[in-house]
């Protein structure tokens, strides 16, 4: 059973510009999450979406956005990109909407010049 | 609201000695615990998880954590390390049944030294 992919594995983007990250889970999951990593301020929860509905959102500005697919499958975009957006995307994959256990991908490396 | 404090954001180890990683929580609600290990340049990978029963668990590779209710805790430990264990280590928690958002440590630099 393949896990959750995530694509691109790294990324180089200029200040100004917008990018599109994608996550897969894991065959018949229906919920993804997104969260960024950073050395400075650790794992923060992006969002959470399920059947394709945003359930709940962390506190990053209005330039983060996501989106979920019929397929389950997951874009973040981020616009007006800032050299403070450098980071690991990770995107996590649960079964159903209240579980307890998620599984994540191996990130996308976004660094922001 | 939750939050979840890794309190070592550093150990140095000798190989095969014993290691302790601890974690504090807070919550006005039950919640659920875990421990993610996470490689250079990977992602997350669950360690072991608390959901309900023993308040003892064990993953796989010799690492157990011990819930702690009266003292909002749940240390990893380990009684002898391997090279092979050195990584980042994330406590996390979530109220599980009202989302998959996790709240996670800051994280644990554990270096197995030969």
């Amino acid at each position: 059973k393949a896990g959750v992919t995530q694509t691109p594995r790294y990324l180089i983007k200029t200040r100004g510009q917008q990018v599109t990250l994608s996550c897969s889970p894991i065959s018949g999951h229906r919920s993804v999450s997104w969260y960024q990593q950073t050395p400075g301020q650790g794992l923060q929860f992006l969002f959470e979406y399920f059947s394709e509905t945003q359930r709940n959102k962390g506190n990053f500005p209005g330039r983060f956005s996501g989106r979920q697919f019929s397929n389950s499958r997951s874009e973040m975009n981020v616009s007006t990109l800032e050299l403070g957006d450098s980071a690991l995307y990770l995107c996590a994959s649960s079964l159903r909407d209240r579980d307890t256990e998620a599984f994540f991908g191996q990130g996308t490396r976004l660094t922001v010049v | 609201a939750q939050s979840v404090t890794q309190l070592d954001s550093q150990v140095p180890v000798f190989e095969e000695a014993p290691v302790e990683l601890r974690c504090n929580y807070s919550s006005s609600v039950s919640v659920y615990l875990f421990w993610y290990v996470q490689y250079p340049n990977q992602g997350l990978q669950l360690l072991l998880k608390y959901l309900s029963g023993s308040t003892l668990v064990e993953s796989i590779n010799g690492f157990e954590a011990e819930f702690n209710k009266s003292q909002t805790s749940f240390h990893l430990r380990k009684p002898s390390v391997h090279i092979s264990d050195t990584a980042e280590y994330f406590c996390a928690v979530t109220r599980g049944r009202t989302g998959n958002q996790f709240y996670f440590g800051t994280g644990t630099s554990l270096t197995v030294i030969p």
